[in-house]
């Protein structure tokens, strides 16, 4: 069975700083990891997602993310956090063993402090 | 907008009334699916169609009743909803249920239950 742990349910920065969100995973088999984006009112946008190529992934709005098989994480960051980004945060897990079956993380609240 | 289109976008109603959100791609996606997404809980998978014939229903109570008559649209029909069925319901789209290719979030309907 899936499961995913997000460890904040609210992360505040300022802006122009590090932002740092946290995602650890449990899959039995070689996940497929996915981080979404929801602001308010809003449906869910795609950032960025890892499938089995490089540890490193680059998505959109200057993201990123690493998977570390070791430590079963996926976490988000930012070198510098943008007003715009205040939003709710989702990881999500996918187990490739049996297709298409996404895991939603509870999410995580981002606020950005002028 | 991301190419999946839900209407309304708002939606009020009273316990005993009939309604029904609906769900529009043309993404050539084969796969649509129905969330539901509650205050402070994780989003919650309701039902998947793949090529018009429902896949997965994860113990979704008989008053919320899906239809997907093409592979371009899938409705949710309700009644006699119940107060603590007041959530955002999303409805997504990908290109096959087994590879999660292009899958792809609409903004959402907002019902109220009063």
């Amino acid at each position: 069975a899936q499961s995913v742990t997000q460890l904040d349910s609210h992360v505040s920065v300022s802006e122009g700083t590090p932002v740092l969100l946290r995602c650890n995973y449990s899959s039995s088999y070689s996940p497929s990891l996915f981080w979404y984006v929801q602001h308010p009112n809003k449906g869910l946008q795609l950032l960025l997602k890892y499938t089995s190529a490089a540890t490193l992934v680059k998505g959109i709005n200057g993201f990123e993310a690493e998977f570390k098989k070791s430590e079963t994480s996926f976490h988000l960051t930012k070198p510098s956090a943008h007003m715009s980004d205040a939003a709710e945060y989702f990881c999500v897990v996918s187990d490739q063993g049996y297709g298409q079956n996404f895991v939603f993380g509870p999410g995580t609240r981002l606020s950005v402090l002028p | 907008e991301t190419g999946v289109t839900q209407t309304p976008r708002h939606l009020v109603m009273g316990m005993t009334n009939k309604k029904s959100l609906k769900c529009e791609q043309h993404l050539g996606h084969n796969a649509m699916y129905w969330y539901k997404q509650s205050a402070k809980k994780p989003l919650e998978l309701m039902f998947v169609y793949s090529l018009e014939e429902r896949v997965e229903n994860n113990s979704v109570p008989s008053r919320f009743s899906p239809e997907c008559p093409n592979s371009s649209h899938l409705f949710l029909h309700l009644h006699t909803l119940q107060p603590e069925d007041s959530a955002l319901y999303l409805c997504a789209s990908s290109q096959d249920w087994g590879t999660g290719i292009g899958y792809t979030f609409g903004s959402g309907t907002r019902l109220t239950i009063v």
